[in-house]
């Protein structure tokens, strides 16, 4: 099945620090892929849709120059939390769809998630 | 917007049968439902998706009426291992073809008890 891999799978920085979190379909060609955050018992929150070769498309809240996504390659998208500050410290995931997938409504893919703690 | 409702919780014990329940009244017509299990500090792995009456796979089925105004994930026999939480999903409407957003409920905390 469809394998969406994410790095690192957590990370400790000191505030001020930008991060960079990795998505990756692993065996699959992925033209869009979703990032999320999801707080302690809480819902995922979608922050973004990434789209291979053009600018994401950002939800309404969520600040695009702090939350920097690249999209260079139709199995890799990158999340940079620049400037990082306790507020952000947050579970980020990440999620792709298949586009061969035989399933009509071609369900996401999720990576396994990574645990930023900013101190 | 399509939005679901579920059971915040729900309490079992290894072997019985779990069904939970989501109304997604809103749905639009070529909205499928899709269901996703959490466990702590993992991503969401997919269950089970349809789109109307039954559907059932190696790990669960779901139930969804004619009027597709609700829908009910049934899996056979728990144990431990499934105490997770729960998601149902229907697509937003206002998305067209593979940017289809999904929008996530609160979810259904299942605790399964030896």
């Amino acid at each position: 099945g469809a394998v969406v891999s994410q790095h690192p799978s957590w990370v400790i920085c000191k505030s001020g620090t930008s991060v960079k979190i990795e998505c990756r379909s692993l065996d699959f060609q992925a033209t869009t892929m979703f990032w999320y955050r999801q707080f302690p018992k809480q819902s995922l929150m979608l922050m973004a849709t990434s789209n291979e070769g053009s600018k994401a498309t950002y939800e309404q809240g969520v600040e695009k120059d702090k939350f920097l996504i690249n999209h260079a390659s139709l199995t890799l998208s990158t999340l940079t939390v620049t400037s990082a500050h306790p507020e952000d410290s947050s579970f980020y995931i990440c999620s792709a769809r298949d586009p061969l997938d035989r399933l009509s409504n071609q369900p996401q893919h999720f990576g396994d998630g990574t645990r930023l703690s900013i101190l | 917007l399509a939005k679901t409702t579920q059971p915040i919780s729900m309490d079992s014990y290894e072997g019985q049968e779990v069904n939970i329940t989501c109304s997604h009244n809103n749905i639009a017509t070529n909205d499928y439902i899709t269901w996703y299990q959490q466990f702590p500090s993992q991503g969401p792995r997919f269950i089970i998706q349809g789109y109307k009456t039954k559907v059932t796979n190696e790990v669960a089925s779901l139930f969804i009426p004619a009027d597709r105004k609700s829908s009910t994930l049934s899996l056979p026999r728990v144990s431990l291992s499934d105490t997770a939480v729960y998601y149902c999903l229907v697509g937003d409407p206002r998305q067209a073809g593979n940017n289809r957003k999904l929008i996530w409920g609160l979810g259904t905390s299942l605790a399964v008890n030896p």
